[in-house]
């Protein structure tokens, strides 16, 4: 079935630091890719999508790009900030009707100042 | 927007006994609602799949009969671990979705503590 590999945690990282979470899929067909954010005691946020090959999706300074011939979507930032302290996963969607999610086992970030 | 909550964010229960948990939407109607199960270090599991009015769809491996979900309203779905056992003890985290819309609100979690 389909699955979803994340880079395993936890990262801690300084301001103003580079960051990449990895993640890496196994689909048949042509899944969404997401990746989520959980803050401390919140529900899981959208962060940011791909629908297609080649596709960036991009928000809050974070980018992630669909690149279907290495099956991978990995999170990146240039400069992370202490907010961006939160856990971080990386999920599919079946294209079909039904549209569920299959999620990554999450990757908690830690920014210290 | 587009804000779903829990209730109740902890619970602890003796074993035997059954526990509901409630998922609103607060803000917007849902005609889909998503019932996860999380271990710890682990990811999300969907368990099952509800649209209102209807019954719920489960997925491979969860017992129906034991993990109770009734969508009764837009609004509204509950999940209820019955003869709960210590090894139901997990966070559970539930999820809306508007017709016809791809994307999912999650709720906060409820962590079940069974003794």
């Amino acid at each position: 079935g389909d699955s979803v590999t994340q880079m395993e945690g936890p990262v801690t990282l300084s301001e103003e630091a580079c960051l990449t979470i990895n993640c890496t899929y196994t689909a048949t067909g042509y899944p969404s890719l997401f990746w989520y954010v959980q803050y401390p005691g919140e529900g899981l946020q959208l962060l940011l999508k791909a629908t297609k090959a080649d596709d960036k999706g991009s928000n809050k300074g974070f980018e992630a790009t669909y690149r279907k011939e290495t099956t991978s979507f990995h999170l990146e930032k240039g400069s992370v900030q202490v907010s961006d302290s939160a856990v971080y996963f990386c999920a599919l969607s079946d294209p079909g009707g039904a549209q569920k999610l299959v999620f990554g086992q999450g990757t908690r970030l830690t920014i210290n100042p | 927007g587009a804000v779903v909550s829990q209730h109740p964010s902890r619970v602890i229960c003796k074993s035997g006994t059954s526990v509901k948990i409630e998922c609103r939407s607060l803000d917007f109607q849902a005609t889909t609602m998503f019932w996860y199960r999380q271990f710890p270090k682990q990811s999300l599991m969907l368990m099952a799949t509800s649209n209102e009015g209807s019954k719920a769809t489960y997925e491979q491996g969860v017992e129906k009969d034991k993990f109770l979900i009734n969508h009764a309203s837009l609004t509204l779905s509950t999940l209820t671990v019955t003869s709960a056992h210590p090894e139901d003890s997990s966070f559970y985290i539930c999820s809306a979705r508007v017709q016809g819309a791809y994307e999912q609100y999650f709720g906060p979690g409820t962590r079940l503590t069974v003794t």
